[in-house]
């Protein structure tokens, strides 16, 4: 079956040091995979996207993806965390254009001063 | 930039009753979708929209939850009668299918049912 796995439910880091929230993922297809982030009572945010090429992207907000094929990872990372960060982190994958995307249930992220 | 448009923001009611959501997804978005995200938990597709037809509605509790996008374009999300498990945040989304695959979501009804 198709899912999404993100290991951490909750990671505290502090302002200033780096992140990295992980994702895993079992798909059957090429997977298209993404990191959306959201605020509390607020809609999804895509952060940024893989579909092919280039294993490392660059997203919004200074974050960065790194997708490993052979470890079904497309882990999350920033170099400087700030405190606007705190939010939830959601990573999801997909396969053919149009089809909906499935979710992993979230690491919510606090960033302390 | 354009964005995808939801009514209400919040809606509180009472167990049994009836209740609506309206999504008006990004111009020229042929397709659209309608998630739930249960309190700590990632969205889970209800149902999707090619135009006006549904692509995937398996997941989507027909006994209760209607859902109809009539001319293609905005959509409407019903659920009667409302229960208590059905309290969570319904979100919309649309994308430019076959040329773009990215989807952008809407800023959600958050549901509460008493």
């Amino acid at each position: 079956a198709q899912s999404v796995t993100q290991p951490d439910i909750h990671i505290t880091v502090s302002e200033g040091a780096s992140l990295e929230l992980r994702c895993n993922y079992s798909y059957g297809a090429t997977p298209y995979l993404f990191w959306y982030v959201q605020s509390p009572g607020q809609g999804l945010q895509l952060l940024l996207k893989y579909f092919s090429g280039d294993t490392l992207v660059q997203g919004i907000k200074g974050f960065e993806a790194e997708f490993k094929r052979s470890q079904s990872s497309f882990n999350l990372r920033k170099p400087s965390v700030h405190w606007s960060d705190a939010a939830e982190y959601f990573c999801a994958v997909g396969d053919q254009a149009g089809t909906a995307l499935i979710f992993g249930k979230g690491t919510t992220l606090s960033v302390s001063s | 930039e354009a964005e995808v448009a939801q009514s209400p923001r919040y809606k509180i009611t009472e167990k049994s009753q009836a209740v609506a959501f309206w999504c008006d997804p990004i111009s020229g978005h042929a397709t659209l979708y309608w998630y739930r995200q249960i309190l700590g938990q990632g969205p889970e597709l209800l149902v999707q929209f090619q135009d006006e037809s549904v692509v995937d509605d398996s997941q989507l509790p027909k006994d209760r939850f209607s859902a109809e996008r009539l001319k293609g374009v905005d959509s409407t999300l019903k659920i009667q009668p409302a229960e208590l498990g059905d309290s969570a945040m319904y979100l919309c989304a649309s994308s430019l299918a076959g040329v773009s695959y990215e989807q952008y979501f809407g800023p959600g009804t958050r549901l509460t049912v008493t």
